[in-house]
This record gives structure tokens, C-alpha cells and sequence, in this order.
């Protein structure tokens, strides 16, 4: 069974940038497409973007201009980095599977609180 | 980007009671619509997908319909575990959106 975790600082200063690592375990990261998704506390979801395994990314345009997805597959993880965050970036960040481009997210992980603060 | 409207926002029903959420697309998205279940300081777990179709392993007393703009989720008889953000999520085409989410409490 496919399991997600997600890793990285748990808080970032104002105009750096976020990391953040997704590992997959129980499975292969070839053949599917994995998301990053989040979610300000007390709010809704929201998609970030997305890579496929091969490398093509796909991202929110509200986003697009501070966001890069990368994978690893030697390592079965990817990444999320968005630049020049602001408070409005806290959130809760999640990643998750779908197994195409039109198709739901399943699994997820557990999600990563990153607050945004000086 | 396609809106996605979930009404209510919240909703309190007593155990035993039938539910419904409804959602609403600001275009035609065919069936291309999933229903997520998010209990608090979880992560959110499909339900439902392709607007009708039960995840396996979830309960049938839930359930999904609809087409095009309008679709509805349903419990049919509410339990205590069932307390959660309910989400509906299009995958017509990007960016994939979600509703605002509807909030269920037990009366």
C-alpha cells in the first residue's frame, strides 16, 4: 500500500523560499502524477501543481511564477519550492497521488504545517 | 478556472438522519467530480469518484450523483464518525479546483 510523507522546515522568514519533500514508500513513483496541495489553516483546499514521473510539470497560474516541482525518482521522492513567500503562503501542505492528468488524488500524505514568519 | 459551489457551508443533523450536500460548477465538467471526507488535522480521503463511484472500502451508506454543473453527495443515515469537512474536487481541466467545503456536526 502507497504511503506519502512530507518533510521540510517548519517555518520559513518572508521572501525565502519553501522546500519541501514528498517520499513515496510502497510503491513505485514511475507511472503516476504527483500533486502538492494546500491548505491555510481554518480554509479550503487549494492545488498547487503537479509532476508527472517523466518530469512534466503542470502548475496553478496563480502560482505558476513561484512555483517549481522536481523529481527524483533514484530516491522515489519529489519536491515543491516556492519562492518569495509571504504569511499569506502558511498553510498546510499536502502531497498526493492520481494516477492521470483527469482523475482524483489518492493517497495523500499526512500534511506539513509551514508557517511563514520573521 | 472553474468555480466549484458547495452549499451549505455548514450543516447539523442528528445521528440516523439522511444528508445531502450539493455542488455546483460554474461549467459543464461531464462527471469529472470527486467528493473527499477531511476529519479535523487529517488529510482529506476520497469518497467518491467520477461522481458516482464508491472509493473501496467506503461505507454504501454514502453516495454521489449528478452530471454536468449540478451534483449532490449523500449519507443516507448519518453516524458519529461521519463528522468532517465534506469537498467536492473538478478534474475537468487546470488548475483542478475544489468547493469551499461543507461542515457537518451531529445535533
Amino acid at each position: 500500500q502507497v504511503q506519502l510523507q512530507e518533510s521540510g522546515p517548519g517555518l520559513v522568514k518572508p521572501s525565502e523560499t519553501l522546500s519541501l519533500t514528498c517520499t513515496v514508500s510502497g510503491g513505485s513513483i514511475s507511472s503516476y502524477y504527483w500533486s502538492w496541495i494546500r491548505q491555510p489553516p481554518g480554509k479550503g483546499l487549494k492545488w498547487i501543481g503537479y509532476i508527472y514521473y517523466t518530469g512534466t510539470t503542470n502548475y496553478n497560474p496563480s502560482l505558476k511564477s513561484r512555483v517549481t516541482i522536481s523529481v527524483d525518482s533514484s530516491k522515489n521522492q519529489f519536491s515543491l519550492n516556492l519562492s518569495s513567500v509571504t504569511a499569506a503562503d502558511t498553510a498546510v501542505y499536502y502531497c498526493a497521488r492520481h494516477s492521470s492528468e483527469t482523475t482524483w488524488f489518492d493517497p495523500w500524505g499526512q500534511g506539513t504545517l509551514v508557517t511563514v514568519s520573521s | 478556472d472553474i468555480q466549484m459551489t458547495q452549499s451549505p457551508s455548514s450543516l447539523s443533523a442528528s445521528v440516523g438522519d439522511r444528508v445531502t450536500i450539493t455542488c455546483q460548477a460554474s461549467q459543464d465538467i461531464g462527471n469529472y467530480l470527486n467528493w473527499y471526507q477531511q476529519k479535523p488535522g487529517k488529510a482529506p480521503k476520497l469518497l467518491i469518484y467520477d461522481a458516482s463511484n464508491l472509493e473501496t472500502g467506503v461505507p454504501s451508506r454514502f453516495s454521489g450523483s449528478g452530471s454536468g454543473t449540478d451534483f449532490t453527495f449523500t449519507i443516507s443515515s448519518l453516524q458519529p464518525e461521519d463528522i468532517a469537512t465534506y469537498y467536492c474536487q473538478h478534474y475537468d481541466n487546470l488548475p483542478y479546483t475544489f468547493g469551499q467545503g461543507t461542515n457537518l456536526e451531529i445535533k
